[in-house]
């Protein structure tokens, strides 16, 4: 089945850009989503489709494919920010086809 | 408004069945796109996704509990039904359901979770 690898955590100062990363088998070729969980809650849909956002998500949330790594960009870190952050796709390429997340990162605003 | 909620029991005993309900609103299983899954997250770790019900009724099931899942759907009462067969502790978790609807692929609204603990 495929998987997908994140960082287990990821620390940044106030103000600063987070990069988050997504690995996975020439995850190029696929669409992923980012979610955000803070504690106690569901998780939250911030990027779609390697880059898009749903309404409501500030644009300083965004993101990028290619190759084997997909990255999820957050600029002008904030306090609020911190959470864990989960990347997920659609995987079609087994006999067995299902939707996949990585392990989770926790991000950690200084 | 579309919302989605979970209910069931908080407590299970080892080898017992699971029924776990989503209902939901807003929205209609019934129009093309729409899809409704599972996802469930132990204490401290990772989403785990675990089943999928579509607008025609198609079924998927995550490969290594699909011999304990089964997903259904009543579309007249907006909702899903998962079943899990023999319980074990570690199907100690929160349990997710949560929607595909306007993004592909993508959960994009989540219901707020109700968590199952597996204990004699």
């Amino acid at each position: 089945s495929y998987v997908l690898t994140q960082p287990p955590s990821v620390s940044v100062a106030p103000g600063q850009t987070a990069r988050i990363t997504c690995g996975g088998n020439n995850i190029g070729s696929k669409s992923v989503h980012w979610y955000q969980q803070k504690p106690g809650q569901a998780p939250v849909l911030v990027v779609y489709d390697d880059s898009d956002r749903p309404s409501g998500i500030p644009e300083r949330f965004s993101g990028s494919n290619s190759g084997n790594t997909a990255t999820l960009t957050i600029s002008r870190v904030e306090a609020g920010d911190e959470a864990d952050y989960y990347c997920q796709v659609w995987d079609s390429s087994s006999d067995h086809p299902g939707w996949v997340f990585g392990g989770g990162t926790k991000l950690t605003v200084l | 408004q579309v919302t989605l909620r979970e209910s069931g029991p908080a407590l299970v005993k080892p080898t017992q069945t699971l029924t776990l309900t989503c209902t939901f609103s807003g929205f209609s299983l019934s129009t093309s796109g729409m899809c409704v899954s599972w996802i469930r997250q132990p204490p401290g770790k990772a989403l785990e996704w675990l089943a999928l019900i579509d607008w025609d009724d198609d079924k998927y099931y995550s490969t290594s509990l699909k011999t304990r899942l089964t997903i259904s759907k009543d579309t007249s009462k907006n909702q899903v039904v998962l079943t899990m067969t023999n319980m074990d502790p570690v199907d100690t978790a929160t349990y997710y359901c949560a929607r595909i609807g306007l993004v592909r692929d993508a959960f994009d609204i989540w219901g707020q979770g109700t968590m199952v603990t597996v204990s004699s």
